[in-house]
């Protein structure tokens, strides 16, 4: 089942902060992020696995909630170069079912 | 080659035609997906391949679709007698291993369109 994402869209100012949220309804292993800009192929951001550990950029900060099954990614100081479709991924070992995506959109 | 590539990029096709598309995947790297996006919309899985072996097949909309890879590196995603619906972009992506645990690196993708 599609993990649900919120919000589905979003408009910053640069230097402002945002939250995207993932949840899920089945005990997960894992949860990805990934951003995908206009006409381009989608990009590791985080993988936060159940019992803590995460692999990812150091600039990116996000959290997984194993209980509820749900997980947060925090943006900060927003940037231009965030602007993108961000999606999650939920994973309950071996592939990947993503999300609908939170569009994300950051103005000078 | 870094990156994964795919083939063609673009792909134009008559309804009822059969079109194959094409994976090069990361050297090395075990574990490779096949992912259908439409207009808008988010990725679906379709199928993945652990080496040569598929075990998950359940993300194919139907028995038109069938995918294969060989020695481990190159796969390629059959649709037989394709439909307009079928127009999507279509990514491929590979890993060291299976994606629950591993970063995914997504192709370029092949945008097929079915008139």
């Amino acid at each position: 089942q599609q993990p649900v994402q919120s919000p589905q869209a979003v408009i910053l100012r640069e230097g402002e902060d945002a939250v995207i949220n993932c949840s899920s309804s089945k005990a997960l292993y894992s949860v990805h992020w990934y951003r995908q800009k206009h006409g381009e192929a989608p990009v590791f951001l985080m993988i936060l696995l159940k019992g803590g550990e995460q692999k990812g950029h150091e600039k990116i900060s996000a959290s997984f909630n194993e209980k509820k099954q749900q997980s947060s990614l925090y943006l900060t100081a927003s940037q231009l170069s965030y602007s993108g479709t961000y999606f999650c991924g939920t994973s309950e070992g071996d592939k990947l079912t993503f999300g609908t995506g939170t569009r994300l959109a950051v103005r000078p | 080659g870094a990156g994964v590539s795919q083939s063609p990029s673009n792909k134009v096709t008559e309804k009822g035609k059969d079109v194959e598309l094409r994976c090069d995947p990361i050297s090395g790297h075990t574990a490779l997906y096949w992912y259908r996006q439409s207009l808008g919309q988010g990725l679906e899985f379709l199928i993945y391949f652990q080496g040569n072996s598929a075990p998950d097949k359940s993300g194919l909309p139907s028995d038109r679709f069938s995918a294969e890879r060989t020695g481990g590196s190159v796969s390629t995603l059959t649709i037989q007698r394709t439909q307009q619906e079928d127009s999507a972009v279509y990514l491929c992506a590979s890993s060291l291993g299976l994606a629950g645990a591993n970063e995914q690196f997504f192709g370029p993708g092949t945008r097929l369109t079915v008139l």
